[in-house]
């Protein structure tokens, strides 16, 4: 079965850089987030989108933006990199709580290094 | 959201059952109980939903007493693959689109 597909898996970049991140939902999955995931800690949600309308926000430094797309694909935007954004990004997808009780499913996450 | 509370982490043996519990004491009407898994560097993995009562699958169990104010996940005969961090969530209520993880439950299944 298809999966929740992230890219890429691993990025290097330096302060002050930029990095796009880009996530794939499972086919007619209609709803994505975006969660970073720091060494050691827990997931921390950062936003949400559902039917290519931001839904949720949580806790998301104004240095990053994202979007969703007419084919539900997502990207997360990061600008003004700093060493604390170091962490691991997961995208999710799910059929959206209208139709029932949320279930979501990960990728495998983007491994962010900024050096 | 619920807030939840979960022990930090909990050592077995291999073929033993494992019994994680988890408090939620502001779980609201509409709200469900979902329980994830997490291995080093991959993404949460869905275990087990349920809303009240128990409910079993391939995998686990999970016991919902009938204040619904917590939680039992049920992992039985572990093997050393259960390893891993253990979240309980609780959501959504309404239009919500935020799910939040809390701390999890480290379990480390031993030889």
């Amino acid at each position: 079965a298809a999966g929740v597909i992230q890219s890429p898996r691993h990025l290097i970049k330096e302060k002050r850089e930029t990095a796009t991140l880009k996530c794939y939902p499972i086919p007619r999955h209609d709803t994505v987030y975006w969660y970073q995931q720091g060494p050691g800690q827990d997931p921390q949600f950062l936003i949400s989108f559902y039917e290519k309308m931001q839904s949720d926000k949580g806790s998301i430094p104004d240095r990053f933006s994202a979007q969703q797309f007419s084919d539900y694909h997502s990207e997360l935007n990061m600008s003004s990199l700093e060493l604390g954004d170091s962490a691991l990004y997961f995208c999710a997808s799910s059929l959206g709580v209208d139709r029932g009780v949320e279930k979501l499913f990960f990728g495998s996450g983007t491994q962010l290094s900024v050096l | 959201l619920a807030k939840t509370t979960q022990p930090i982490s909990m050592d077995s043996y291999e073929g033993q059952e494992v019994n994680i519990t988890c408090s939620h004491n502001n779980i609201a009407t509409n709200d469900y109980i979902t329980w994830y898994q997490q291995f080093p560097s991959q993404g949460p993995r869905f275990i087990i939903q349920g809303y009240k009562t128990k409910v079993t699958n391939e995998v686990a169990s999970l016991f919902i007493p009938a204040d619904r104010k917590s939680s039992t996940l049920s992992l039985p005969r572990v093997s050393l693959s259960d390893t891993a961090v253990y979240y309980c969530l609780v959501g959504f209520s309404g239009s919500a689109r935020q799910l939040t993880f809390g701390s999890g439950t480290q379990l480390t299944v031993l030889p």
